[in-house]
């Protein structure tokens, strides 16, 4: 079965302190994996794929197939950060992304 | 121009009406992609056009009905609809299905409600 899962609804950090977001998924092809970021009141905004391998905002995230999970990491968390983040997993050609069911960073001054 | 754009931001309509939610994009892109957003929920994706063909319909019930009039615009045609299909509707497009080319890019949404 094709699934993403974030383990964590909601995650509360203080503001300079290193973040982990977590991404499992489950796919037996090779996977195109992406973070999607929602702030309050506008709209889905692509944060990182993994083939692009860059750093958005402070943001990485590398694949590891071995343990199927695709982490967002950020050294230092700001205020701005706070927002709804989600996983999305692209299986195929087909056009479908499924989406993990997202976690709630909260970064607390 | 390199958004989405959805009309309306915002839509309440009772059971028996009909309404349309609108989609535009103007990036070249030939795939076209909506998707129900409950809150605090991730989007669930209805249907897929690809070059301007239905290619995906997720078991969608029928007083959803999607069209694709040209390869910049995208509608969805609302029928009687109950009160638990209020959400938010989102757009997205992508250069195309492909894995290489699919990142999608989102519109802001149209929240429905009905009442």
């Amino acid at each position: 079965a094709q699934r993403v899962t974030q383990p964590e609804k909601l995650l509360s950090v203080f503001k300079g302190a290193p973040v982990e977001l977590k991404c499992n998924y489950s796919y037996s092809g090779s996977p195109e994996l992406f973070w999607y970021v929602q702030y309050s009141r506008q709209r889905l905004q692509l944060l990182l794929r993994h083939i692009s391998r860059e750093s958005i905002k402070g943001f990485t995230a590398d694949l590891n197939k071995g343990e199927t999970s695709f982490h967002l990491k950020k050294p230092f968390a700001q205020e701005e950060d706070s927002a709804m983040y989600y996983c999305a997993l692209k299986p195929g050609n087909t056009g479908k992304l499924i989406f993990g069911q997202g976690t709630t960073l909260q970064v607390k001054p | 121009d390199t958004e989405v754009t959805q009309t309306p931001k915002h839509l309440v309509m009772g059971m028996t009406n009909k309404k349309s939610l609108k989609c535009e994009q103007h990036m070249g892109h030939r795939a076209m992609y909506w998707y129900k957003q409950k809150a605090k929920k991730p989007p669930e994706l209805m249907f897929v056009y690809s070059y301007e063909k239905l290619s995906i319909n997720e078991s969608v019930p029928s007083r959803f009905s999607p069209e694709c009039p040209n390869s910049s615009l995208l509608n969805l045609h609302l029928h009687a609809l109950q009160p638990e299909d209020s959400a938010l509707y989102l757009c997205a497009s992508s250069q195309d299905r492909s894995q290489s080319a699919g990142t999608q890019y989102f519109g802001p949404g149209t929240r429905l409600t009905v009442l």
